[in-house]
């Protein structure tokens, strides 16, 4: 059974680089498209990006600035930093499989940006 | 860049009742390319319909999906008391990527 879970600091700093990892349990990690998703408290969805299992990338635009994905196979790992954060970037991350459709989730993780 | 609209923004209804909500996008777009979800408080969304129509892994038959153009719609045939929840529409394009509507919320009345 496909498990992904998320995992990273709860707390960035104004201007630092916030920076999450994504691992899998139930499968291998090249055979799936990987996205991060994005949801502010009581707000909706924002898909941040993916990492193709060849390590190519597709980035949202407004976030492309500021964005690196990377995956390890090794560690069965994908990971997500974003840059120069501000308290706009307090969110729940979510990791996400798929192409079209985005069928296994994470059960996401709350990362707030504060002094 | 495809803009996902949904409505209502809320819909209160009763256990048992018939729910529709409705996603119209900005122009017209493949139905292989539209999915819904549902998102209870606390929990990550779940995938629902996928190519517009097609019921995902486990999902009960209750839920319909419809629709195609720029006009899809989500159908509960019956609401059971674990179906208040947020539901949202999503597209996935070769340009713009994974875009979500805003979400409906169904809520008890």
């Amino acid at each position: 059974q496909v498990q992904l879970q998320e995992s990273g600091p709860g707390l960035v700093k104004p201007s630092e680089t916030l920076s999450l990892t994504c691992t899998l349990s139930g499968g291998s990690i090249i055979s799936f498209y990987w996205n991060w998703i994005r949801q502010p408290a009581g707000r909706g969805l924002e898909w941040i990006g993916r990492i193709y299992p060849s390590g190519n990338t597709f980035y949202n635009p407004s976030l492309k600035s500021r964005l690196i994905m990377s995956l390890d196979a090794s560690k069965n790992q994908v990971s997500l930093k974003l840059n120069s954060v501000t308290a706009a970037d307090t969110a729940v991350y979510y990791c996400a499989t798929g192409d079209h459709d985005l069928d296994h989730w994470g059960q996401g993780t709350l990362v707030t940006v504060s002094a | 860049e495809i803009v996902l609209t949904q409505s209502p923004g809320t819909l209160s209804l009763s256990p048992g009742e018939r729910a529709t909500l409705s996603c119209r996008a900005s122009q017209s777009v493949s139905s292989d390319s539209l999915m819904w979800y549902q998102q209870k408080p606390g929990q990550a969304p779940r995938l629902l319909i996928y190519g517009a129509t097609s019921r995902a892994t486990g999902i009960p038959d209750r839920f319909s999906g419809s629709g195609s153009g720029t006009d899809f719609t989500l159908t509960i045939s019956r609401l059971e008391p674990e179906d208040f929840a947020v539901y949202y529409c999503q597209h996935y394009g070769t340009s713009a990527g994974v875009t979500f509507g805003p979400g409906t919320k169904v809520d008890v009345k």
